[in-house]
C-alpha cells in the first residue's frame, strides 16, 4: 500500500498569517499518462471531507485562491496564503493512483 | 446542485448486518465511480471500497480490511449506491461516507456494539 505522512500533524496559525502543509507518499503518484493523482481535502468540525485541491495544483470550484497546492513524484505542499478563521479543521491529503486508496493521517489547523 | 445522501446506518450487533443506501442527483450518476469512505469515531479517513461505471466495466474494489464481508453495488435506474456489509466487527463502527471523490455526502453512522 502507498503510505501517505502528512507533517506537521498540528499547526496553530493568527489569522492572516501562511500556513503549509506538507505531504509525502511511498511512491511516486506520477501516472504515465502525466496525470498525478494526488488530492487535498479540508474536513470542518462536523462536516464531511471537501476538496480543495486535485491533481495536485488544481483548486476545486469554489475554493477560494488563498488555497494553492504544489509538488510532484512523491513530494506535495498544501499552502494557505492567509489563514482565515473559516479554514480550520482537518485536512488530508489522498492518492489515487493504486489501490487501496490511502490517505494522510491528517493535519489539525487551530487558530491562534 | 450534487447531493449525495447516505442512509441505513445504525446500531447492529457483532456478525450482524446492514445495508447503506446513497442516492445520488445533480450529475450523471450512471458515469461516476463512487467510493464507500469511513470514519471510526475521532480517527482519519479510510477507503472502503469502490465500483465502477458500468460503461468502464462496472467492477467492484475492497479495501483488505472488508474484502469478502461487504459487497458494494449500484442501481443506475435509481441513482443509488449500496454497500452490503456482512459479519460486521466493532472495528467496522464508523461514519459511512459517499463519494464521488470531487463531492461527499454527509455520511451516515454505524455503531457494531454488543
Amino acid at each position: 500500500d502507498i503510505v501517505m505522512t502528512q507533517t506537521p500533524l498540528s499547526l496553530s496559525v493568527t489569522p492572516g498569517q501562511p500556513a503549509s502543509i506538507s505531504c509525502k507518499s511511498s511512491q511516486s503518484l506520477l501516472h504515465s499518462d502525466g496525470k498525478t493523482f494526488f488530492y487535498w481535502y479540508l474536513q470542518k468540525p462536523g462536516q464531511p471531507p471537501q476538496l480543495l485541491i486535485y491533481e495536485v495544483s488544481n483548486r476545486f470550484s469554489g475554493v477560494p485562491d488563498r488555497f494553492s497546492g504544489s509538488g510532484s513524484g512523491t513530494a506535495f505542499t498544501l499552502r494557505i496564503s492567509r489563514v482565515e478563521v473559516e479554514d480550520v479543521g482537518v485536512y488530508y491529503c489522498m492518492q489515487t493512483i493504486q489501490l487501496p486508496i490511502t490517505f494522510g493521517q491528517g493535519t489539525r489547523l487551530e487558530i491562534k | 446542485e450534487v447531493q449525495l445522501v447516505e442512509s441505513g446506518g445504525g446500531l447492529v450487533k457483532p456478525g450482524g448486518s446492514l445495508r447503506l443506501s446513497c442516492a445520488a442527483s445533480g450529475f450523471i450518476f450512471s458515469n461516476a465511480w463512487m467510493s464507500w469512505v469511513r470514519q471510526a469515531p475521532g480517527k482519519g479517513l479510510e477507503w472502503v471500497g469502490r465500483i465502477k461505471s458500468k460503461t468502464d466495466g462496472g467492477t467492484t474494489d475492497y479495501a483488505a480490511p472488508v474484502k469478502g464481508r461487504f459487497t458494494i453495488s449500484r442501481d443506475d435506474s435509481k441513482n443509488t449506491l449500496y454497500v452490503q456489509m456482512n459479519s460486521l466487527k466493532t472495528d467496522d463502527t464508523a461514519v459511512y461516507y459517499c463519494t464521488t471523490g470531487y463531492s461527499w455526502g454527509q455520511g451516515t453512522l454505524v455503531t457494531v456494539s454488543s
